[in-house]
């Protein structure tokens, strides 16, 4: 298994570009989810999934896009890049939706200029 | 009021001492609690699972204090391979969003 994979690893982007993070999980695991970490502020979720066709807003959605066409797969679009969306970006998978362990990916930092 | 706080540290400590730290939460309806590890610039991974009555891993205690609304983690035998940033996580009963605390710096030095 490889887990919980991301790409890309590291990112620059123009401020209004947009760009897909990608994120997929071989666990056939229902619970998908992504957060942002910032210096001093711990992770925030972003938007999560709990099966296939069904996504919700996390704390922070704003400026942010996702689809669940799949159990594998969970995309996070940045529909227009902006410097406050500098961060490093973290997708989780869980088997469970009740707060059992979360898998994360290895993340993708990006720089929004 | 933040639903997860932590002392950030850093705590600095010699090898072979006990460390220990705090997190408190805000919602009383908290049902699920777990201390996550995060090494610098990886992703965090779950180190242990907080239960009611308290529960050890190794050199590792975790306990929770439900009147006063903290958890605790206490590492015993301190080594240089537990320098890392220690994640409190809180869940709330058929809620599927975590929280996360900003996270407790753990230094050990030789």
């Amino acid at each position: 298994n490889a887990g919980v994979t991301q790409t890309p690893k590291f990112q620059v982007l123009k401020t209004g570009q947009s760009m897909t993070l990608q994120c997929a999980q071989d666990m056939n695991h229902e619970y998908m989810s992504w957060y942002r970490q910032d210096p001093g502020m711990g992770l925030r979720l972003i938007h999560y999934s709990v099966g296939a066709g069904i996504t919700d807003q996390g704390e922070v959605p704003n400026g942010y896009n996702v689809s669940r066409s799949t159990t594998e797969d969970f995309p996070l679009r940045l529909l227009s890049a902006a410097p406050s969306q500098t961060s490093v970006y973290f997708c989780a998978s869980s088997p469970g939706l009740s707060g059992e362990t979360q898998y994360f990916g290895p993340g993708t930092r990006l720089l929004v200029l | 009021r933040k639903e997860v706080e932590q002392d950030p540290g850093p705590f600095n400590v010699p090898e072979g001492a006990t460390v220990a730290f705090n997190c408190t939460y805000s919602n009383s309806a908290s049902q699920s609690f777990f201390w996550y590890r995060q090494d610098c610039r990886k992703e965090p991974k779950l180190l242990m699972s907080v239960y009611s009555s308290g529960n050890e891993d190794g050199r590792f205690t975790a306990q929770l204090n439900r009147a006063s609304q903290y958890i605790s983690l206490l590492i015993r035998d301190s080594k240089l391979s537990d320098s890392a940033t220690y994640l409190c996580v809180v869940n709330t009963f058929n809620d599927y969003k975590l929280s996360f605390g900003a996270g407790t710096t753990v230094t050990v030095r030789a």
